[in-house]
């Protein structure tokens, strides 16, 4: 049973445009969200984070939009660049300190195209 | 700092045969973290410590066993490889027991079994 749900698989953006991934869970003891980015050959790296009593959480070109009512989250990367391309993963946590657990989904491909 | 390193980065090993993976981390992280990352599969926990001389299981344990006898090193090991274990192998590291979802991820060894 996959517990945290990405789509698309696969995102293509021109350059300049809006950037939209979806990640959608069951579990609601989860209570932290974050967004991992993955380049070619490197390994994950923590791009940012939402709290669930946090609506929307800005940084940069990059916000997370939360909607816990709809067990919802979403990654909009804006004036998507072609340096944007790589693998994004969304996570989910549950649990705290040793008995803590996080989550990851499928992940998707995103292509910034020049 | 040179962060979460791995070794090897690539190898290659015959179905029966056995082979350790090293990973050390220079950032003083009590928490670390081995994930196999399969294609459509994201990231699934294989084992993790929350400390020096600590092990645990996580998602898919089967077929691998780790220790971690320093705090700065984490390996894992496979006694008798299988070609199901043919993947990316990343470990991670986390400092704050508060927030386990900031995970420093190595580059990664990409082991295939024939």
């Amino acid at each position: 049973q996959q517990q945290v749900k990405q789509s698309p698989q696969s995102l293509i953006v021109q350059k300049g445009g809006i950037s939209i991934i979806n990640c959608a869970y069951e579990n609601t003891a989860f209570d932290y969200f974050p967004w991992y980015q993955q380049f070619p050959g490197k390994g994950p790296a923590l791009l940012i984070a939402i709290r669930p009593d946090v609506s929307e959480k800005k940084e940069g070109r990059f916000t997370i939009s939360f909607n816990k009512s709809a067990k919802q989250f979403s990654l909009h990367i804006m004036d998507s660049q072609p340096g944007d391309s790589a693998t994004y993963f969304c996570a989910a946590l549950r649990g705290t300190g040793a008995n803590s657990k996080l989550t990851f989904g499928k992940g998707i491909t995103l292509s910034v195209r020049p | 700092n040179a962060g979460v390193t791995q070794t090897p980065k690539f190898r290659v090993l015959k179905t029966g045969q056995s082979m350790t993976l090293l990973c050390a981390q220079d950032m003083n992280h009590e928490y670390m973290y081995w994930y196999r990352q399969d294609p459509g599969m994201g990231l699934r926990l294989i084992h993790y410590s929350v400390g020096e001389g600590t092990t645990a299981k996580g998602e898919v344990p089967d077929g691998y066993n780790v220790s971690r006898l320093k705090k700065q090193n984490f390996l894992l090991g496979l006694e008798s490889a299988a070609p199901s274990q043919t993947s990316v192998y990343f470990c991670a590291s986390s400092y704050s027991i508060d927030y386990p979802y900031e995970q420093y991820f190595g580059p990664g060894t990409r082991l295939t079994v024939t």
